[in-house]
Parts: structure tokens; C-alpha cells; sequence
């Protein structure tokens, strides 16, 4: 199984700031990589996939980047309502393993 | 837009079956842009590809869980099923089902069920 690791684990950080989540495979998977964003109770949402292609709807302070193994999701100018969880995902071959997720919150 | 909803027993006994049903509503399961598929989250803790169907009834499990796991399509009722047989406790979670766009090779999961929490116990 490829291995996905996020860090930080938990992100503190204000409204207006910039901010930045790694996430590393264990192996090299191209671009095949999803970012979800999942708010408490509530199922995950997609916000970008194949590493740096942006949902139809998602705003565009999210961004994502990266390839092989090494790959990153910004939010620039945090809101209220991004203050949730963060997952990476890996597409690249079964099983479709998540990261542990990333907690944003209040500084 | 796809809307999917999940619908089973929210308590299981220990050894016994999980049964969930997915039905999906605004579009036909029957695609070639979609595969459908079931992901887990214990409670607290972080998210499980548990395995996806495409229409046709080609299956991809988890390999941690395919000893125990069926799912299946039902294309007459716009429906996919996921079966675990033999639970523990450690088989307690949020069950969710998503669909899988996967047009241009890519593999998104776009819309989820609000997800069912099941809970084996006796």
C-alpha cells in the first residue's frame, strides 16, 4: 500500500493568513492526488484534484501543487469557515489510501 | 448534480453481516464516467477507501478488507450494496458512498452521501 503522510497534524493560524499543508507519499505517484476539505459531522468535499486542478465551485484561494512524491495545498487569506479538516488523497493505485488529515484552527 | 444517500442498520452484533445500500438520485448509475464506491471513518479518526463497482459489476477492494467484502451494483433501482461480513468493533464507522468521476483518468470522489454510522456491538 502506498503510505500518504500530512503534516502538520494540527495547523493553527488566523483569519486573513496564508497557509500550507504537505502531504508525502511513500512512492512516487505522478500527480495522481485529491484534496479534501471535510467541516465537523459532515461528509468530505472535494477541492482540488490531480494535485492542482481546482473543483468547479471551489474558491480560489485554495490551490494545490506538487508531483511524485512531494505535494502541497494553500489556502491563501483564510476564512472562518476553513478552520476544519484537511485530507490528501492518492489515486494512483489501490488501495486509494488518505492521509491522517490536518486540523486548522484558531491561533 | 448527483445526489446519493445511504440506508442500513445503524447497530450490527458482532460476527454478523454489514449490509449498506447506496441510492443514487439525479443520474444513472449506469455511466461510463463514474465508478461508485464505499469509504469508512471510524469515529474521531481519519478517512478508509473501503472499494468501489463500476456499472458493469467489476469490483476493487481494499486488500485489508476483500476477505470480508462484497459490493454490488443494482442497476434496475439506481443502487450499489456493500456487504462485510464477520464484523469487530474495529468495523465500527461513518459509512459513506461517493461517486467516482474518473473521465480523463482522473479518480475524484465528487459527491458523497451524508454517510450512516454503524456501530457493532452486542
Amino acid at each position: 500500500d502506498i503510505q500518504m503522510t500530512q503534516s502538520p497534524s494540527t495547523l493553527s493560524a488566523s483569519v486573513g493568513d496564508k497557509v500550507t499543508i504537505t502531504c508525502r507519499a511513500s512512492q512516487s505517484i505522478s500527480t495522481y492526488l485529491n484534496w479534501y476539505q471535510q467541516r465537523p459531522g459532515k461528509a468530505p468535499k472535494l477541492l482540488i484534484y490531480v494535485a492542482s486542478t481546482l473543483e468547479s465551485g471551489v474558491p480560489p484561494r485554495f490551490s494545490g501543487s506538487g508531483s511524485g512524491t512531494e505535494f502541497a495545498l494553500t489556502i491563501s487569506g483564510l476564512q472562518p469557515e476553513d478552520f476544519v479538516t484537511y485530507y490528501c488523497q492518492q489515486s494512483y493505485s489501490t488501495p486509494y489510501t488518505f492521509g491522517q488529515g490536518t486540523k486548522l484552527d484558531f491561533k | 448534480q448527483l445526489h446519493l444517500q445511504e440506508s442500513g442498520p445503524g447497530l450490527v452484533k458482532p460476527s454478523e453481516t454489514l449490509s449498506l445500500t447506496c441510492t443514487v438520485s439525479g443520474g444513472s448509475i449506469i455511466s461510463s464516467s463514474f465508478y461508485w464506491g464505499w469509504i469508512r471513518q471510524p469515529p474521531g479518526k481519519g478517512l478508509e477507501w473501503i472499494g468501489n463497482i463500476y456499472y458493469s459489476g467489476s469490483t476493487q477492494y481494499n486488500p485489508s478488507l476483500k476477505s470480508r467484502l462484497t459490493i454490488e451494483v443494482d442497476t434496475y433501482n439506481n443502487q450499489f450494496s456493500l456487504k462485510l461480513t464477520s464484523v469487530t468493533a474495529a468495523d465500527t464507522a461513518l459509512y459513506y458512498c461517493a461517486s467516482i468521476e474518473v473521465t480523463g483518468g482522473w479518480y475524484k470522489l465528487e459527491y458523497w452521501g451524508p454517510g450512516t454510522l454503524v456501530t457493532v456491538s452486542s
